[in-house]
């Protein structure tokens, strides 16, 4: 059992370069989410979707969109990278109805982007 | 707008001792869902303890409880004796309507054999 996959786990991007980060959960999940975590902010929601065929903002979602493209599969895209978005970035899913309200989020293991 | 606050950055116990790491958090709703996870050096999301916002009752799981007072908006995690294997950073989470999920800051947590 896979659970939430991410790829690719690293990648070094020059400013201005673009890039689309993978996410793909097997559990049947409806929700998923992207955050970023930088040292001393926790993590920070960029993006949800609660179901497929909808997205939300979240806590910092400019520079980034998204995409959910069936159940499984959420993507995270950087159209034009920045420096600023040198960090960690976690996708995450959490269980179907009628647990969704209470369930934990299942997390993936991260993919680790510089740029330079 | 939902705000998750962890006013210690940093904190340490002995080996064997007891810990309580603290978290407020601001919300409009009434039912909600607050979550505590931990994330060891490995940088893999692990979760600790769930509290529904509708029950009085404290959640516990085995060495580690909490103390959810929901008219403070407060909900603090106490970790029981302490191992060394509860060194890493932890994480107080907000779970509100439409499944959007806010995390704190952090605290990291070393425990000093």
């Amino acid at each position: 059992n896979a659970g939430v996959t991410q790829t690719p786990k690293f990648q070094v991007l020059k400013t201005g370069q673009s890039m689309t980060l993978q996410c793909a959960q097997d559990m049947n999940h409806n929700s998923m989410y992207w955050y970023r975590q930088d040292p001393g902010m926790g993590l920070r929601l960029i993006y949800y979707s609660a179901s497929e065929g909808t997205t939300d903002k979240g806590e910092v979602p400019n520079g980034y969109n998204v995409s959910r493209l069936n159940k499984r599969e959420f993507s995270l895209r950087l159209e034009s990278a920045a420096p600023s978005q040198t960090s960690v970035y976690f996708c995450a899913s959490s269980d179907p109805p009628p647990l969704t309200y209470n369930s934990p989020l299942h997390f993936g293991n991260g993919t680790r982007l510089t740029v330079t | 707008a939902q705000t998750v606050t962890q006013s210690q950055p940093e904190m340490s116990v002995q080996e064997a001792e007891t810990v309580t790491l603290s978290c407020t958090y601001d919300t409009s709703e009434n039912n909600y869902y607050l979550f505590w996870y931990k994330q060891p050096p490995s940088r893999q999301m692990i979760l600790v303890i769930r509290q529904e916002a509708y029950k009085q009752q404290n959640a516990t799981e085995n060495r580690f409880s909490v103390n959810f007072q929901k008219a403070a908006k407060s909900f603090s995690l106490k970790i029981s004796d302490s191992q060394l294997g509860d060194t890493a950073m932890y994480f107080c989470a907000l779970k509100t309507s439409y499944d959007k999920v806010i995390f704190g800051p952090g605290t990291s947590l070393s425990v000093i054999p």
